[in-house]
């Protein structure tokens, strides 16, 4: 079993649809849980911090965290062209990082 | 402030040799970890670096080795290169786990 797995994508959305992306881990003391998104050609750039099971919302971005379930999720409200990126979730103090998921939004 | 730099951007090497990059964090961090990219494995953490003392390490060979500066400059070097470590070599700097990429260095291996 993989540290940190991904909806495996590639997802395709409608222009201001939501696109939702899962991710779940296996290290149970992870504590702090980290998504970034990366452009083809670019680096992995930070956008959203979670740490407390729940809700986080920052701008369009939602991050959802269930320790329980070893679950943490992205939503990306009102998806814009420029949101088309791959989106990685990464856990254990942000050391492990999910494959992926390649996110498309047609205009 | 001024955001991760690593050197060389691109590096073309033969099977064999070694290589060095280099990476300078975000000023005020001291924690720098450094990951490796391909289409096929993704990202894969190498190694991570605290105040000099190498704090994590990812399972890569003991060809991979790196180290970490008073100023928390850090190198990674990896000796002799197979064709396999051609990679997108990604140095981060962090804070409180919040990692911030460099540009990266291209490494081909020929």
């Amino acid at each position: 079993q993989k540290e940190v797995e991904q909806n495996s994508g590639p997802l395709s959305v409608p222009e201001g649809a939501i696109a939702s992306l899962n991710c779940t881990y296996s290290d149970r003391v992870s504590q702090s849980f980290f998504w970034y998104r990366q452009y083809s050609g670019k680096s992995p750039e930070l956008i959203m911090s979670i740490y407390s099971n729940g809700d986080k919302e920052d701008g369009r971005f939602t991050a959802q965290l269930n320790k329980a379930s070893q679950y943490v999720s992205l939503l990306i409200r009102d998806s814009q062209p420029s949101d088309s990126a791959t989106y990685l979730c990464a856990v254990k103090e942000g050391l492990s990082f999910g494959a992926g998921t390649t996110v498309t939004v047609r205009a | 402030k001024a955001g991760v730099t690593q050197t060389p951007r691109y590096l073309i090497k033969t099977r064999g040799q070694q290589v060095t990059l280099s990476c300078s964090p975000i000023s005020g961090h001291r924690s720098v970890s450094w990951y490796q990219q391909t289409p096929g494995q993704g990202l894969q953490f190498l190694f991570e670096y605290f105040s000099e003392t190498q704090r994590n390490k990812g399972n890569f060979p003991g060809r991979f080795s790196g180290r970490q500066f008073s100023n928390s400059r850090s190198e990674m070097n990896v000796s002799t290169l197979e064709l396999g470590d051609s990679a997108l070599y990604l140095c981060a700097s962090s804070f409180q786990g919040e990692q911030y990429f460099g540009p990266g260095t291209r490494l081909t291996v020929t």
